[in-house]
């Protein structure tokens, strides 16, 4: 019953930008799109949200599609504590999808 | 502030028995949602209470319940426990209001069916 689809794994090279996308064809006006991160079995926590515009915070950066279909959450410079899943999900639904297992490699 | 607060934080019951686990939310936010997430597999979606109505569910069997009460805190309960309902139940509480709405999870509680 999701419906953002998120690649289900991605690697990154510890210092690099780790770029991980999502689509979110469904999305309507006025929802905003939020990204979370889950490490080991926490409860997940919030990274960044965005509406139209691209975000960029202290965790990472959020970069929007004009058409707003899909995103893509930045993280500028991956850190061995970056290794997590990353879930994208949007305002008005509560379900998240499988998300992306992030490994952040020495 | 305090954050979200699940108890109990473990749990081991039978097959056929039932559990009632509990989420407080964070003072001032409406919308409690609840997950569950079974090894290898992302966060299910159970179903979000409203000011104590239930707003939205997903593809549960009747078998998994909840409740909120006037405070916001809320209850889940599943009854006649099956071995596959062993897993982290998550809750999250957001201020449930139209617009900007980042969910605040709690701890979980990990249950285990035997």
């Amino acid at each position: 019953d999701a419906k953002t689809t998120q690649p289900p794994s991605m690697d990154c090279a510890e210092g690099r930008a780790a770029n991980l996308p999502c689509n979110h064809s469904t999305i309507s006006g006025n929802e905003y799109v939020y990204w979370y991160r889950q490490i080991h079995s926490q409860g997940p926590q919030y990274i960044i949200h965005g509406l139209k515009n691209n975000e960029t915070n202290e965790m990472a950066s959020l970069i929007i599609t004009e058409d707003r279909k899909s995103s893509t959450l930045i993280l500028p410079h991956a850190t061995l504590r970056d290794t997590a899943v990353y879930y994208c999900t949007y305002n008005n639904d509560m379900r998240f999808g499988a998300g992306t297992r992030l490994t952040v490699k020495p | 502030k305090a954050g979200v607060t699940q108890t109990p934080r473990y749990l081991i019951k039978t097959r056929g028995q039932q559990v009632t686990l509990s989420c407080s939310p964070i003072s001032g936010h409406r919308s409690v949602s609840w997950y569950q997430q079974t090894p290898g597999q992302g966060l299910q979606f159970l179903f979000e209470y409203f000011s104590e109505t239930q707003r939205n569910k997903g593809n549960f069997p009747g078998r998994f319940s909840g409740r909120q009460f006037s405070n916001s805190r809320s209850e889940m309960n599943v009854s006649t426990l099956e071995l596959g309902d062993s897993a982290l139940y998550l809750c999250a509480s957001s201020p449930g209001q139209p617009g900007y709405n980042e969910q605040f999870f709690g701890p979980g509680t990990r249950l285990t069916v035997l």
